[in-house]
Order: structure tokens, then C-alpha cells, then sequence
């Protein structure tokens, strides 16, 4: 069966970085994008970006340009995602969530358990 | 990128309909049928319920249905349920080959 497991809550000092993974199975990794989504406490979903696990591909939403970076490890089929800069606004839970690579189809159909990262002095 | 416009909130008795709508641009909703919409019960996961406008993933019942009408897409509920209660959030693909979410709608059943 499908699976997406990240890693667990983290709790980081503002100005500092996390790195959240993402380990898929149950499938064929590359057949896949993954997102990252996140979602405030209390707030709706914010959609962050995209890698494209065959070749590396990505694409990031303008708000976090800059200070977002996506990467993949095909041969644990694994996907990172790394946030610096973190201000008490990134207090948040962030999941990572699979979209097929066929263009015909655009859906977000399994998603991580989820990930609460914690800003905090 | 703006996010999708969603009422904040809806409300129906139970066995009744109800349909929470989804504004975009022409730049997102309006130009491609990749609108999804997602159930969030407090705590838990997104559940994919509509996909591609109007198309059920397996395993979700037929008293959901999704349209769509130039920029504005619409989740639809009929029969409402107890356990419908929830938060719903539509989903779009954009022409910069990006995703954006709406607000949410939490949906309360009486």
C-alpha cells in the first residue's frame, strides 16, 4: 500500500533551519512529483512547491523563494524539504503530498502524516 | 499567487445539499480541469474527495460531485451526513506550473 512517512516534530530558534523527509512506498518514486504543503495552526492550506524525483525538477511558490530547497534521495526513495530563515510565522505542520507525473491528472491522492515544526525562542 | 476564494462557512441540516464554491482566474481554475477538492476532519490528514473538476477518487461516495462554470468550481454534498462535517479546501493547477489552495470552507451539518 502507498505510504508517505516523515520525519517527527522538530522545535527550532528562530533565524535556524529545519530539514523535513518524506519516505515514500508502496510505489514507484519516480512515477510521482512530491508536494509540500503546510498548514498554520488554526489556518488553511499553503502550498509551498514541487521536485520531480527523476530528474530533480522543481518548482517553488514565490513566497518562499529564496529560502526553501527541495531535494530527493532516489535510492531510498526519499524526499526533503528545508526551510531557513525560520520566523515564528513557519509554526506550522507540513506534509508532503504525491501528484502523478501524467500531465492529464492533477490531484494530491496520498499524503504524509504530517510534520509541526515549532518556532520558538 | 492568490488563493482560491471559498466562503468561509456553510451550513445544512442533515439529508439536505449543500455546495461550497471556488473562485479563481483565468490563470488557474479557468484555464485547466485540475480542480480537487480535499475533506479535513480537525487534526487528521486531507482526503482527496473530487478531482480533475468532477471525478471521484475510489472509495469516496457518490453524494459528493464537483462542477465547474469559466473561473468558479463547486464542490457539492447532497444527503448531508454528521460525519460530513468537516473542512473543505478546493485545489487548482496554474499556467506558471504551480498549485494554489483555497481558504477553506468549514462545513457545519445542524
Amino acid at each position: 500500500q502507498v505510504q508517505l512517512v516523515q520525519s517527527g516534530a522538530e522545535v527550532k530558534e528562530p533565524g535556524a533551519s529545519v530539514k523535513v523527509s518524506c519516505r515514500a512506498s508502496g510505489y514507484i518514486f519516480s512515477d510521482y512529483y512530491m508536494h509540500w504543503v503546510r498548514q498554520a495552526p488554526g489556518q488553511g492550506l499553503e502550498w509551498m512547491g514541487w521536485i520531480n524525483p527523476n530528474s530533480g525538477g522543481k518548482q517553488y511558490a514565490q513566497k518562499f523563494q529564496g529560502r526553501v530547497t527541495m531535494t530527493r534521495d532516489t535510492s531510498i526513495s526519499t524526499a526533503f524539504m528545508e526551510l531557513s530563515r525560520l520566523t515564528y510565522d513557519d509554526t506550522a505542520v507540513y506534509y508532503c503530498a504525491r501528484v502523478p507525473r501524467d500531465v492529464g491528472t492533477a490531484m494530491f491522492d496520498y499524503w504524509g502524516q504530517g510534520t509541526l515544526v515549532t518556532v520558538s525562542s | 499567487q492568490s488563493a482560491l476564494t471559498q466562503p468561509a462557512s456553510v451550513s445544512g441540516s442533515p439529508g439536505q445539499s449543500i455546495t461550497i464554491s471556488c473562485t479563481g482566474t483565468s490563470s488557474d481554475v479557468g484555464a485547466y480541469n485540475h480542480v480537487s477538492w480535499y475533506q479535513q476532519h480537525p487534526g487528521k490528514v486531507p482526503k482527496l474527495m473530487i478531482y480533475d473538476v468532477s471525478n471521484r477518487p475510489s472509495g469516496v461516495s457518490d453524494r459528493f460531485s464537483g462542477s465547474k462554470f469559466d473561473n468558479t468550481a463547486s464542490l457539492t454534498i447532497s444527503g448531508l451526513q454528521a460525519e460530513d462535517e468537516a473542512d473543505y479546501y478546493c485545489s487548482s493547477y496554474t499556467n506558471r506550473d504551480t498549485w494554489v489552495f483555497g481558504g477553506g470552507t468549514k462545513l457545519t451539518v445542524l
